[in-house]
């Protein structure tokens, strides 16, 4: 069974810092893998996806590599702003197209 | 931001009421989910569509009924609600390709008590 892990679970770091958020999954047959935010009491939002082809994307300062063989993607956040303070979730959609979520990593940027 | 509306955005129900939840989309998009998200669970898949009156199991799907009878509409249903399925309930809709990510809705909080 496709399981999808998140590390860390939470993070506080000060303003402009450079940070990595890390998922590992189970099961390197995937369709694609994809990376969302969460504000609190809202909808999820789409960040990157990357295709099973691929190995990262890029919008802005976000950066998200993905790696089938070891069966991880991290996603890059430089120069962090207090506005990025959210969840943050990976998801994998197997070749089924059903999308397995991992718990999150709960983000606070100090200002 | 894709246009899906959930509706109703809270609801509040006695256990053993159906209830339905309806998700509305004006992409065209071939497909459409329902998930629930619950704490220490995340997201979980309840059921989804892959066409018109083309549905699957996701992985909680015991209690839950769908429908989509148009591109644009799928309808959620618990027909006896119980105090499990206290949540925040999620629509999601995707074009067709590896390369087209999932667009959610604002939520629908349930609580049935």
């Amino acid at each position: 069974k496709q399981e999808v892990t998140q590390i860390p679970a939470a993070l506080s770091v000060p303003e402009g810092e450079n940070l990595v958020l890390n998922c590992s999954f189970t099961d390197s047959a995937i369709y694609n893998l994809q990376w969302f935010r969460q504000d609190p009491g809202k909808g999820l939002t789409s960040l990157l996806l990357i295709q099973s082809s691929q190995r990262e994307q890029t919008s802005g300062r976000l950066n998200a590599s993905l790696d089938k063989s070891s069966g991880r993607s991290t996603l890059y956040i430089a120069a962090s702003q207090p506005g990025d303070s959210a969840t943050y979730l990976c998801t994998n959609a197997g070749n089924n197209r059903k999308l397995i979520w991992g718990l999150g990593t709960s983000l606070a940027v100090n200002p | 931001d894709a246009g899906i509306t959930q509706s109703p955005r809270h609801k509040v129900t006695e256990t053993g009421t159906p209830v339905t939840l309806r998700c509305h989309q004006t992409e065209n998009h071939r497909y459409m989910y329902w998930y629930r998200q619950d704490p220490g669970h995340g997201l979980r898949l309840i059921h989804y569509s892959y066409g018109v009156k083309d549905t699957d199991k996701g992985e909680v799907s015991d209690g839950y009924s769908v429908s989509r009878s148009k591109t644009e509409d799928f309808l959620l249903t618990l027909e006896s609600a119980t105090s499990s399925q206290t949540s925040v309930y999620f629509c999601a809709i995707s074009g067709q390709g590896a390369g087209q990510p999932q667009h959610f809705g604002d939520g629908t909080r349930l609580s049935i008590l």
